[in-house]
């Protein structure tokens, strides 16, 4: 059974600073991960789709890494601003079964101005 | 081009009353998905449709939750006889094609309360 672990769950740091956030799987048989931000009350926004052939994907300030073989992502934010404040959740779509999006539970991300 | 349209946005039902949450998908989208968000936990799959089929219902409580996608119209998730531990915000996800190769597109969830 596939599981997606964020680390850390919660992380407040100052304007301007960079930023990473983890995502870790077990089962490295996936298709593509996607990062996806979500504002409270909200719904999600899809930031960044990396397939599984793909070792990276950028988007303006964001940078998303894989490394399959590792079981690992990496969401990497520059000059972070407060309108970064948000949750971020990472999803990977398993190979096989494919159906579907596994979760992980996110990261809370405080940019403090 | 308007996204996944989810209503109503926010749903408060009494104990044992009837839950109906509505999706459009995005235009020239087949395939429906049902996420659920329990508070404090991350998104888990429900169920995925394409037209007029249930493709993958794996996710679903087996009792009291049903789903459809008929050919007009949008896709409903019906739950009956609703619990307070129903309450949770449900998104539903919407991709051209089977999702292993597209990008998911969300929409805004429907906040069920049950009260």
């Amino acid at each position: 059974k596939q599981e997606v672990t964020q680390i850390p769950a919660a992380l407040s740091v100052p304007e301007g600073e960079n930023l990473v956030l983890n995502c870790s799987f077990t089962d490295s048989a996936i298709y593509n991960l996607q990062w996806f931000r979500q504002d409270p009350g909200k719904g999600l926004t899809s930031l960044l789709l990396i397939q599984s052939s793909q070792r990276e994907q950028t988007s303006g300030r964001l940078n998303a890494s894989l490394d399959k073989s590792s079981g690992r992502s990496t969401l990497y934010i520059a000059a972070s601003q407060p309108g970064d404040s948000a949750t971020y959740l990472c999803a990977v779509n398993l190979s096989g079964s494919a159906r579907q999006l596994t979760f992980g539970s996110g990261t809370q991300l405080t940019v403090l101005p | 081009n308007a996204g996944v349209m989810q209503n109503p946005r926010h749903l408060v039902r009494r104990r044992g009353q009837e839950a109906r949450l509505r999706c459009s998908p995005m235009k020239g989208h087949s395939h429906v998905y049902w996420y659920r968000q329990l508070p404090e936990e991350g998104l888990k799959f429900m169920v995925y449709l394409q037209k007029e089929n249930i493709i993958d219902e794996s996710g679903m409580p087996k009792e009291r939750f049903s789903a459809e996608f008929p050919k007009e119209g949008p896709s409903i998730l019906r739950i009956q006889q609703v619990v307070r531990g129903d309450s949770a915000a449900y998104f539903c996800a919407s991709s051209p094609r089977r999702q292993e190769n597209t990008e998911a597109f969300f929409g805004q969830g429907t906040r069920l309360t049950v009260v």
